[in-house]
């Protein structure tokens, strides 16, 4: 079946140091990809998505590539902030409806 | 333009009771999906609703069902409450165009807790 596999957290980083967050996945076809993210107390939000190969998501600094020879979707950023600090899901869609598959989450937190 | 809504935010109830949590989607939403978040399995879709009619089911025992009204406002029940339902209920809206990339919005989400 379909599955997401992300990095194992927690992940501490420094202000102004670079992210990178794994993400590979399985999945039959070519789905659609997503990073979510999760602020403490809150539901999820969606940070950015690619939906075909080769495509980048953009969002707030943050960028993923979608990679189908390596099946990933790597998420990025060039300089944290505290205020980056939260969890952040990988997710795919396979039939382009509601259901979407998570990955298990990567919790970051960025210091001063 | 509001959020989607949950109510209620926070509930407590025993082992054997039933519970019913309802979800507001954005307004033109025509799609309401619900997940299951706790720390052990993570997020785990439970269904989805499009136009009154469950469109995707996930592995869930039939104790979780749920419907979805004309106005598009979705609830999910579960009944006979066992100590490993205790989780965070999300739930999420999208315009739900079949065979597009559907943005879906989600709710800040209800916390069950059972005794």
């Amino acid at each position: 079946g379909n599955s997401v596999t992300q990095m194992e957290g927690p992940v501490t980083l420094s202000e102004e140091a670079f992210l990178t967050i794994n993400c590979t996945y399985t999945a039959t076809g070519y789905p659609s990809l997503f990073w979510y993210v999760q602020y403490p107390g809150e539901g999820l939000q969606l940070l950015l998505k690619a939906t075909k190969a080769d495509d980048k998501g953009s969002n707030k600094g943050f960028e993923a590539t979608y990679r189908k020879e390596t099946t990933s979707f790597h998420l990025e950023k060039g300089s944290v902030q505290v205020s980056d600090s939260a969890v952040y899901f990988c997710a795919l869609s396979s039939s382009n409806t509601g259901k979407l598959i998570f990955g298990q989450g990567t919790t970051l937190q960025v210091k001063p | 333009k509001a959020g989607v809504t949950q109510t209620p935010r926070y509930l407590i109830k025993t082992r054997g009771q039933q519970v019913t949590l309802s979800c507001s989607p954005i307004s033109g939403h025509r799609s309401v999906s619900w997940y299951q978040q706790t720390p052990g399995q993570g997020l785990q879709f439970l269904f989805e609703y499009f136009s009154e009619t469950q469109r995707n089911k996930g592995n869930f025992p039939g104790r979780f069902s749920g419907r979805q009204f004309s106005n598009s406002r979705s609830e999910m029940n579960v009944s006979t409450l066992e100590l490993g339902d205790s989780a965070l209920y999300l739930c999420a809206s999208s315009l739900g165009n079949p065979g597009q990339v559907n943005e879906q919005f989600f709710g800040p989400g209800t916390r069950l807790t059972v005794l």
